[in-house]
């Protein structure tokens, strides 16, 4: 799987957008961008995945740059419960393959 | 409810000691993956299952370290004569099917204290 490089933290302002910046230059055609978080003491959660299109969901929007090696993940409202860290995994496209959570972004929001 | 559970939530066992701990995916889901969490640290894949099998299981650390699943649902991990350094959260996830395009459920831990 690629590797991928996000800041180790970041802060925002309650009611703010937040966007959380990963660099994935060396992902393959096949491989999806995943995001995941995990607030303090519970399992980690699936926020949102895409291949080359930005996607929206209830949670959040994500967006791909053109040569897909670079994604932003928004989070439209911030709220003091979307403190958490945030992982961006990059995943092949293969049967088994497996998640490979990196050190990931510690966002805090403020109030 | 319909979520991954994990059983103990929490378990303090002493150094050598071997432990079990378990992992109730949800209903119908065929993959399952096993992780840790140290105390301030990322998380470290263990195994996954597909069904019964376990096709990648180059994540287990140890000798000490296995797991099973039967029935293609519940899966135990055990760890044989504990050691201090295997004290962390033990996380479950399952998918509904294998693949990059699903995502991972995971289950609340157990955190494992050896002492």
């Amino acid at each position: 799987d690629a590797k991928t490089t996000q800041p180790p933290s970041m802060d925002c302002a309650e009611g703010r957008a937040a966007n959380l910046p990963c660099n994935h230059s060396t992902i393959s055609g096949n491989e999806y961008v995943y995001w995941y978080r995990q607030i303090h003491s519970q399992g980690p959660q699936y926020i949102i995945h895409g291949l080359k299109n930005n996607e929206t969901n209830e949670m959040a929007s994500l967006i791909i740059t053109e040569d897909r090696k670079s994604s932003t993940l928004i989070l439209p409202h911030a709220t003091l419960r979307d403190t958490a860290v945030y992982y961006c995994i990059v995943r092949v496209l293969t049967s088994g393959s497996r998640l490979t959570f990196g050190e990931g972004t510690q966002l805090t929001v403020n109030p | 409810g319909a979520g991954v559970s994990q059983s103990p939530s929490n378990k303090v066992t002493e150094k050598g000691k071997d432990v079990e701990l378990r992992c109730d995916p949800i209903s119908g889901h065929t993959a399952l993956y096993w992780y840790r969490q140290s105390l301030g640290q990322g998380l470290e894949f263990l195994i996954y299952f597909q069904g019964n099998s376990a096709p990648d299981k180059s994540g287990l650390p140890s000798d000490r370290f296995s797991a099973e699943r039967t029935g293609g649902s519940v899966s135990t991990l055990t760890i044989q004569r504990t050691q201090q350094e295997d004290s962390a959260v033990y996380l479950c996830a399952s998918s509904p099917r294998t693949g990059g395009y699903t995502e991972a459920f995971f289950g609340q831990g157990t955190r494992l204290t050896v002492v």
